[in-house]
């Protein structure tokens, strides 16, 4: 069983919905990180979250410590947001399976 | 623009040669780095993680001599293939966390590489 796991696998949505990304943990970490995957394979990396809740443009990213849980949200989803979205926890770099996102026009 | 920069981005090698792939912080000292794999349509796999000036850790299935991994110095990681063969072509990732990172002074962020494409024919 993988210790970080996501959800939903694959997400596709229409241009301009509001898009939720789960991840949950099993072990304790310092830190979370939401990861951007491109076609091609270039990484970027969107948030490192250890409490609480950050926001950048239409990202926000939420962590709840107790519960083990973030979520990644996107407001107004634009078909450039599609991607593969990947949460990591810290400590030794495990990584979710990723949602493969497709905002359609 | 990069702040952790990886080449080659694409490589073709034949097989039972050796590959050497190049990680680099760009303007932060890298006290860590991790070398993943992703295989098609799969998430990224750790590799190793190497911290500077000591032996890599290899996670658990990884062979430390097919995959050899040098952090000799703050700002330069290389993984180099060893007798590559075609079971080893994949998407090859480093990422970096370290000090002297003026956009986070905690040390925690960590930057990835664009990856390195292998194709071992």
């Amino acid at each position: 069983k993988n210790e970080v796991e996501q959800s939903p696998q694959n997400l596709t949505a229409q241009e301009g919905e509001f898009i939720t990304i789960n991840c949950s943990y099993s072990v304790g970490i310092s830190a979370l990180h939401w990861l951007q995957q491109h076609p091609g394979g270039g990484i970027v990396s969107l948030f490192m979250l250890s409490s609480g809740k950050k926001k950048h443009g239409r990202l926000i990213a939420t962590i709840n410590i107790q519960e083990k849980h973030s979520s990644l949200h996107i407001t107004a989803s634009h078909p450039r947001d599609s991607a593969v979205y990947i949460c990591a926890v810290d400590n030794d770099m495990r990584f979710g399976a990723g949602t493969r996102l497709t905002v359609k026009p | 623009g990069a702040v952790v920069s990886q080449h080659p981005s694409r490589v073709i090698c034949k097989s039972g040669t050796s590959v050497k792939i190049e990680c680099r912080s760009l303007d932060f000292q890298a006290t860590t780095m991790f070398w993943y794999r992703q295989f098609p349509k799969k998430s990224l796999m750790l590799m190793a993680t190497s911290n500077e000036g000591s032996k890599a850790t290899y996670e658990q299935g990884v062979e430390k001599d097919k995959f050899l991994i040098n952090h000799a110095s703050l700002t330069l990681s290389t993984l180099t293939v060893t007798s590559a063969h075609p079971e080893d072509s994949s998407f090859y990732i480093c990422s970096a966390r370290g000090s002297f990172d003026f956009r986070d002074p905690s040390g925690n962020t960590i930057y990835f590489g664009e990856g390195s494409w292998l194709t071992v024919v």
